[in-house]
């Protein structure tokens, strides 16, 4: 059965560092997005991406981010200049018609 | 503000027993409403969805149901198994982009 998979699964880095976490959504799906979860709270929406182009994002998701499909299968988030804050997992999730299948997370460690 | 609360917080059962999990929502306009299961460290995976005509719904030993005009719906896992421990989740849609998260209900199953 096709899924979302997602890497690294683990990411450790510097604060003020940047970083890319990756996506491969599944294959014949249209509609991609980032979500967040900060260890111990909700699943938070940060963007999502339609046509080549953001169809709507949140207020967390600031000039520090973004994101990038560049090529036929990945689809990426680019932190700029990490901060101790955007420490959380990150789901990328994608989805066809009407239900979003969600991939497995990279959990984002910002020391 | 849409806002998806869930109850309880946590629950603890034995296994076999039955438990159901409540979510009230203020989501508007409403277009689905979604149960995931999310073990931990995973994604989440989708149980249910419900659109506004429907008022309940099944997969395997869960079920949910949907009342669209107090905006609540509730979650029913019967039989309970070891591998049913989890957080569940309650999850709004107002449209095509955007979800509304609950914070979840933690369920731990006893042997």
């Amino acid at each position: 059965e096709p899924e979302v998979t997602q890497t690294p699964s683990h990411q450790v880095t510097q604060m003020g560092q940047e970083v890319i976490l990756r996506c491969v959504p599944i294959s014949n799906h249209l509609y991609f997005y980032w979500y967040r979860q900060i260890l111990g709270q909700k699943v938070e929406f940060l963007v999502s991406f339609y046509n080549n182009e953001i169809s709507e994002k949140s207020e967390i998701f600031d000039d520090q981010f973004s994101v990038e499909r560049p090529d036929g299968s990945n689809f990426t988030l680019k932190i700029r200049s990490t901060k101790l804050e955007d420490s959380a997992m990150y789901f990328c999730a994608s989805k066809v018609v009407n239900e979003q299948f969600f991939g497995p997370g990279t959990r984002l460690t910002v020391l | 503000k849409n806002q998806v609360e869930q109850s309880p917080q946590s629950l603890i059962i034995l296994e076999g027993k039955n438990c159901t999990l409540q979510c009230n929502y203020t989501v508007s306009p409403f277009s689905n409403l979604r149960w995931y299961k999310q073990d931990t460290g995973r994604g989440p995976v989708s149980l249910t969805i419900m659109t506004f005509s429907e008022n309940t719904k099944s997969n395997g030993r869960y079920t949910a149901t949907l009342d669209a005009d107090t905006k609540q719906s509730s979650l029913h896992i019967t039989a309970s198994q070891l591998s049913d421990s989890a957080s569940y989740i309650c999850v709004v849609s107002a449209g095509d982009y955007k979800l509304s998260f609950g914070a979840g209900t933690t369920v731990t199953v006893r042997a």
